[in-house]
């Protein structure tokens, strides 16, 4: 089945650094990835969509400037949480999902990411 | 916000099955039900899914009423490691694009030895 891992599982940054976290589609080729953001206690809150190649669309309410996202390739697509502070501490979450015009092949999730920042 | 309704929390006991409720009745015709479920500090696993035949899988089965407005998955047998939090959403699978998948609240589900 799909599989899309993530990377780092865990992280503790200083305030002001700045933190890369990577999704990867293992065997298939990602068509559109979606992050996430979950505080404790809460449900998961869409940050953005992104397509290969292409900007990323923002959910209102979160800084383009602050969570860059990438995703360069079918099978890579990175977050970057720029400048840090710990209120940026939370569990990021990425999903992958994937079609080949004929059929989708549903949505696979990342074990995600646990961002500490200190 | 979230299209989809669900208690907030429940209890099954072990062996027994587990049948968690959800509302959608403002579903469109071209939307899917999925279900997955998120253990602490995990990513979320999927479970099922459906559009209005009712399925069934090794993990679970799914009911949705003929009406589309409501669904409801069956854990046959809850064990230990079912306790989790359960979340359906509804979302388009058009051919070639993917609608974003908006979660809700979700429904804590405890099971109880």
């Amino acid at each position: 089945g799909a599989v899309v891992s993530q990377h780092p599982s865990w992280v503790i940054c200083k305030s002001g650094t700045s933190v890369k976290i990577e999704c990867r589609s293992l065997d298939f080729q990602a068509t559109t990835m979606f992050w996430y953001r979950q505080f404790p206690k809460q449900s998961l809150m869409l940050m953005a969509t992104s397509n290969e190649g292409s900007k990323a669309t923002y959910e209102q309410g979160v800084e383009k400037d602050k969570f860059l996202i990438n995703h360069a390739s079918l099978t890579l697509s990175t977050l970057t949480v720029t400048s840090a502070h710990p209120e940026d501490s939370s569990f990021y979450i990425c999903s992958a999902t994937r079609t080949d015009g004929r059929q989708n092949y549903g949505y696979t999730f990342g074990s995600g990411t646990r961002l500490t920042v200190v | 916000d979230a299209k989809t309704t669900q208690p907030t929390s429940m209890d099954c006991a072990e062996g027994r099955a587990a049948n968690l409720p959800c509302n959608h009745s403002t579903i469109s015709g071209n939307e899917y039900v999925y279900w997955y479920r998120q253990i602490h500090s995990q990513g979320p696993q999927y479970i099922i899914h459906g559009l209005k035949n009712n399925e069934t899988n090794e993990m679970a089965s799914l009911i949705i009423t003929e009406d589309r407005k409501s669904s409801t998955l069956i854990l046959p047998h809850a064990t230990l490691r079912d306790t989790a939090v359960y979340y359906c959403i509804v979302s388009l699978r058009a051919k070639t694009s993917y609608d974003k998948v908006i979660f809700g609240p979700g429904t804590s589900l405890s099971v109880i030895p």
